[in-house]
């Protein structure tokens, strides 16, 4: 059974950083594309980035560029989006998504979320 | 703004049909395939439809989906109250180098 956790999420004042992590197991995780995706409260689905199944190649959202990074690591079996200057609009869940063998697949998986809050 | 566009909402008596629209453009839903997630209150989305109108295994046939040049279509048949969620069109654009997503669409089952 495919499993993502997401975790690292919390509270975080304007201007700074936060690492999520998302723990994939279940599957072949050196196989895989994978994404964050946010959804801010009672908004919609926002897709933030992908990621290859090799991490040779990245996506990010316009609003998110510059200042997130998502990364894998296959020996871990762990996905990470690393957030710097944070802003009052990425308050949201972050859902880590497992997608198919590339980036342009859909997401088959979702973990169930981890909550950003940037307030001072 | 969504770059996919769904109606706000839509809604249905039980055992009903009812059908979400979601509209693109050729750099999204023209050249790529469609997928549908479900989201019931309170949990993470699910993958409902994926390719234009395959079914996950586990989903039931009363959910369909179908593409039309720029605009796809999620179909739901005998509604059931469980069906009260929040559904969502997704694909990639290629021009963006991005996934989209519709607005979303609340399906009320009266």
């Amino acid at each position: 059974e495919v499993q993502l956790l997401e975790s690292g999420g919390g509270l975080v004042q304007p201007g700074g950083s936060l690492r999520l992590s998302c723990a994939a197991s279940g599957f072949v995780f050196s196989s895989y594309a994978m994404s964050w995706v946010r959804q801010a409260p009672g908004k919609g689905l926002e897709w933030v980035s992908s990621i290859s199944e090799s991490g040779g190649s990245t996506n990010y959202a316009d609003s998110v560029k510059g200042r997130f990074i998502i990364s894998r690591d296959s020996s871990k079996n762990t996905l990470y989006l690393q957030m710097y200057s944070l802003r009052a609009e990425d308050r949201a869940i972050y859902y880590c998504a497992k997608l198919g063998t590339t980036v342009v697949t859909p997401m088959t998986n979702w973990g169930q979320g981890t909550l950003i809050t940037v307030s001072s | 703004q969504s770059v996919l566009t769904q109606p706000p909402s839509v809604s249905a008596a039980p055992g009903q049909k009812v059908t979400i629209s979601c509209s693109g453009s050729s750099s999204n839903i023209g050249h790529n395939f469609v997928s549908w997630y479900q989201q019931l209150p309170g949990t993470a989305p699910k993958l409902l439809i994926y390719d234009n109108d395959k079914r996950p295994s586990g989903i039931p046939d009363r959910f369909s989906g179908s593409k039309s040049g720029t605009s796809a279509t999620l179909g739901i048949t005998g509604l059931q109250t469980g069906d009260e969620a929040d559904y969502y069109c997704g694909t990639w654009d290629s021009s963006l180098s991005a996934w989209v997503f519709g607005g979303g669409t609340k399906l009320t089952v009266l």
